[in-house]
């Protein structure tokens, strides 16, 4: 267990529809990043926040958007969801000082139908 | 570009039969390279982290080295529990996210 939660495990929803997924990093870090995964692409970085603030994009859809709250926790939202959105999505969170070693969460299962 | 290769894709291997993957990259100012194990419908879990040209880390039968072009990590004598799909990524300087290959996937046959 790496300690970084992820909720819901599987969503399942129809295309043009909008989903909130969670994340709650390791106690202490401050660091959120959010991954994509599929079979075709591989794991494919998203984002990452600090401290609430946004420090990096990757390949983030202008359709997706995520938060970091005051108590840590972040939101990936996607919206206008289309059926290639299907993937597994991961966060992960990174101790202060060490931003490269990541610890994931369990991931959410998206599926578009 | 800076990219990530890992060979060979899947691997299948004999209980005890040890063997190596390869991950070369292809990075300007590398800050460092990382190996994931990820199990079916799960996170990707740490396990090592490489800085500098003939560094070695090992963890049971794991042992994974780096030079400056590659990243090998060694199996050795393998147990059917070993079977995953192995990550390699690198980290670079002046961003914090971390560029994956697309991993090994090892079976180990009793």
């Amino acid at each position: 267990d790496s300690g970084v939660t992820q909720t819901p495990k599987h969503l399942i929803t129809a295309t043009g529809q909008r989903v909130t997924l969670r994340c709650s990093p390791r106690s202490g870090d401050l660091s959120v990043y959010w991954y994509q995964q599929s079979l075709d692409q591989g794991l494919q970085f998203l984002i990452q926040y600090y401290n609430g603030e946004e420090r990096a994009k990757g390949n983030i859809l202008e359709r997706f958007s995520a938060q970091q709250f005051p108590d840590l926790h972040s939101e990936l939202n996607l919206s206008s969801l289309e059926l290639g959105d299907s993937a597994l999505y991961f966060c992960a969170s990174s101790a202060q000082g060490s931003a490269y070693e990541q610890y994931f969460g369990p991931g959410t299962r998206l599926t578009v139908t | 570009e800076d990219q990530v290769t890992q060979s060979p894709e899947a691997l299948r291997l004999q209980e005890g039969e040890s063997s190596s993957l390869n991950c070369s990259y292809t990075v300007s100012g590398l800050r460092g390279l990382f190996w994931y194990r990820q199990d079916p419908g799960k996170g990707p879990e740490f396990l090592f982290t490489l800085y500098s040209a003939g560094e070695e880390k090992e963890k049971e039968r794991l042992k994974a080295t780096l030079t400056k072009k590659e990243s090998f990590l060694h199996i050795t004598a393998p147990k059917p529990e070993d079977s995953a799909t192995y990550l390699c990524a690198v980290g670079y300087y002046g961003n914090n996210r971390l560029a994956f290959g697309k991993g090994n996937q090892v079976v180990v046959i009793p």
